[in-house]
């Protein structure tokens, strides 16, 4: 299972901080990668980011130079960090697993948290 | 970035019915393809990967197939909980994109 938690509001210009708590298993564990997928109100799904145990990171372009992931191993959770923010990145924001060693996509996902930026 | 297409946008269908969604990828992804389906209020669940392999504990009236640019989910005999938003991902290349959706309702 996975939880997202953190603020659900956050101020213009300010840093959006969330943790996505992984339960039932490692998030050490060889096969997968952990991301975060977000959707604004009533639009589709976008990839913002993913992250291995190791820390090898990849980031959506269109959120790159905003967005930091990182991964706790010992806490097993994961987090994301994206400043600067604006009305824009009002979403819910979903954690997830992706299986890359089966080529599953995200196969396990939290049930996602609203951040409303607004002053 | 890869763009995903998906058609049509909307749907409409009767239970009992078979529909059929496409989804086109703006270059060659092999078969590195994804189906979920979304409700209201709901995550995205994962249906099919691998452009064609069903996901465990998912409906087999579920299916999808191709490879390439081109793909497509099918249902088949439609029950009411099948009426939700399905989205197409693909995961060959950074970064993974998704379709940008069909929202299949009850006609």
């Amino acid at each position: 299972q996975l939880q997202e938690s953190g603020p659900g509001l956050v101020k213009p210009s300010e840093t959006l901080s969330l943790t996505c708590t992984v339960s039932d298993g490692s998030i050490s564990h060889s096969n997968y990668y952990w991301g975060w997928i977000r959707q604004p109100p009533g639009k589709g799904l976008e990839w913002i980011a993913s992250i291995y145990h190791s820390g090898s990171a990849y980031y959506n372009p269109s959120v790159q130079g905003r967005v930091t992931i990182s991964v706790d191993t010992s806490n097993n959770r994961f987090s994301l960090k994206l400043n600067s923010v604006t009305a824009a990145d009002t979403a819910v924001y979903f954690c997830a697993r992706l299986d890359y060693y089966y080529d599953k996509g995200f196969d396990i996902w939290g049930r996602g948290t609203l951040v409303t930026v607004s002053a | 970035a890869i763009q995903m297409t998906q058609s049509p946008s909307s749907l409409s269908a009767s239970v009992g019915d078979s529909v059929t969604i496409t989804c086109r990828a703006s270059q060659g992804i092999s078969t590195a393809l994804a189906w979920y389906q979304q409700k209201a209020g709901q995550a995205p669940k994962l249906l099919i990967y691998d452009a064609s392999t069903l996901e465990r504990g998912v409906s087999s009236r579920f299916s999808g197939s191709g490879s390439g640019t081109d793909f497509t989910l099918t249902i088949r005999s439609l029950e009411s909980e099948d009426f939700a938003t399905y989205y197409c991902q693909q995961f060959n290349r950074y970064p993974m994109t998704f379709g940008q959706g069909t929202r299949l309702e009850m006609k």
